[in-house]
């Protein structure tokens, strides 16, 4: 079956623009996760939902970020006034169920690049 | 607070050689660690789970509570198992706490 898909997979956008990233999670999949990953580091964790809930923000680094998952599916991340230091692959994993015993399926990465 | 450490950013070896790639965490709770890898032009997978205590490819990892370690072994290294490797501890939820990753190298 389809994989976790995100789209656009390169976006390039100028200081100040806004941007919006999008997750297609596998169907059927409770747990939505959406990391930042910069040049040369690991994934970061931003935040987290639980079907349309958004149970976890702590890792989002400023109030220009803000994510939502309405209807219990699809999730978009928007960055407001992007900054050259939000440059980096923002990945969006998914997983079956509620709690950590299952795996998290990750999707192939949208990259940002803020000029 | 949580951190996960991987010491090495490049790891190169010969085909056949043993490879150990260290990995290193800060957990005040009992940790689920986790190793990932990602081949090239492929997306993040799971490797495999400190729970389930199985071999995946030749790779294991043994948690060693004491040294706070979990490092992952493969008496012999092949081409194919060039890749990234992230080592991740689970906090909460599902939240994933990732290392910087390690690149591995196997030469022919």
């Amino acid at each position: 079956g389809a994989g976790v898909s995100q789209s656009p997979r390169y976006k390039v956008a100028k200081r100040g623009q806004d941007v919006a990233l999008r997750c297609d999670p596998i169907s059927g999949h409770v747990s939505l996760f959406w990391y930042q990953q910069a040049l040369g580091q690991g994934p970061e964790f931003l935040t987290y939902f639980q079907n349309e809930a958004q149970l976890d923000k702590s890792g989002l680094p400023s109030d220009r970020f803000f994510a939502e998952r309405p209807e219990g599916s699809v999730s978009t991340l928007k960055i407001q006034r992007t900054q050259q230091e939000d440059s980096a692959v923002y990945l969006c994993a998914s997983s079956r169920g509620e709690d950590g015993s299952y795996e998290q399926y990750f999707g192939p990465g949208t990259r940002l690049t803020v000029t | 607070a949580q951190r996960v450490t991987q010491p090495e950013k490049l790891l190169s070896v010969f085909k056949g050689a043993p490879v150990e790639l260290k990995c290193n965490y800060s957990y005040s709770g009992s940790p689920e660690l986790f190793w990932y890898v990602q081949y090239s032009r492929q997306r993040l997978q799971l490797l495999l789970r400190h729970i389930s205590r199985e071999s995946i490819k030749g790779f294991t990892a043994d948690l060693n509570k004491g040294e706070t370690s979990f490092h992952l072994k493969k008496p012999f290294a092949q081409e194919e198992d060039s890749a990234m490797y992230y080592c991740a501890l689970r906090r909460g939820y599902n939240k994933l706490i990732f290392g910087a990753g390690t690149r591995l190298a196997v030469h022919p």
